[in-house]
């Protein structure tokens, strides 16, 4: 199994731009989260998704931000306008059932200048 | 979820058994405890998770004391590929939702 697949895994845009953010999750899982990670404020979950349906979006900063997931084996998060405390790696993850096992991927570092 | 106390950072030798400590005094007879680590530059990696009965596997053990407030996750032969921040976290029932919350970890380095 290829695992989590991430893309991109670097981004550098910047400021008002839009950032599209794109996981595969493994096969046969159901459960699909996003996290983001910053030095000063750790790891965060900001999305999790359930048979594609948005489950929880507390975590989400605000209103720029928006998650999406289509069909089982694509989700994308979106960024639009981008602003420089954006910057951060975002992580992807997924788990089959309820386990607390979650596989990640590698991460997307984003810069926004 | 229950709030969990670990050190910031620890040293291990190499060769030797490391044994990461974990407070969570205000877990519930529900929630199970769940070690993660993270390598640098790398996504977390699920390690072990347990309720009340200690539990082994290729990685690690956790110990889980009596009374359920503190663990304890031992890296059998820590290797140095084992330097990485370990997060402890309990996670509740699943009327609360499949939230995993992360913590400020503890950074291990294991030095030759």
């Amino acid at each position: 199994d290829a695992g989590v697949i991430q893309s991109p895994r670097h981004e550098v845009t910047e400021m008002g731009q839009e950032v599209t953010l794109r996981c595969k999750p493994i096969s046969g899982h159901d459960y699909l989260f996003w996290y983001r990670q910053t030095m000063m404020r750790g790891l965060e979950l900001l999305i999790y998704f359930n048979n594609n349906v948005p489950i929880d979006d507390s975590g989400m900063p605000e209103d720029r931000f928006s998650a999406k997931m289509p069909n089982a084996s694509f989700s994308t998060l979106k960024i639009q306008p981008s602003e420089p405390r954006d910057s951060a790696v975002y992580f992807c993850a997924s788990s089959p059932g309820y386990t607390g096992e979650l596989f990640f991927g590698e991460g997307s570092r984003l810069t926004v200048l | 979820d229950a709030k969990t106390t670990q050190p910031t950072s620890m040293d291990c030798a190499e060769g030797r058994a490391a044994n990461l400590p974990c407070n969570h005094s205000t877990i519930s007879g529900n929630e199970y405890v769940y070690w993660y680590r993270q390598i640098h530059s790398q996504g977390p990696q699920y390690i072990i998770h347990g309720l009340k009965n200690n539990e082994t596997n290729e990685m690690a053990s956790l110990i889980i004391t009596e009374d359920r407030k503190s663990s304890t996750l031992i890296l059998p032969h820590a290797t140095l590929r084992d330097t990485a921040v370990y997060y402890c976290i309990v996670r509740g029932i699943k009327a609360a939702g499949n939230k995993l919350t992360f913590g400020g970890g503890t950074r291990v380095l294991v030095k030759p």
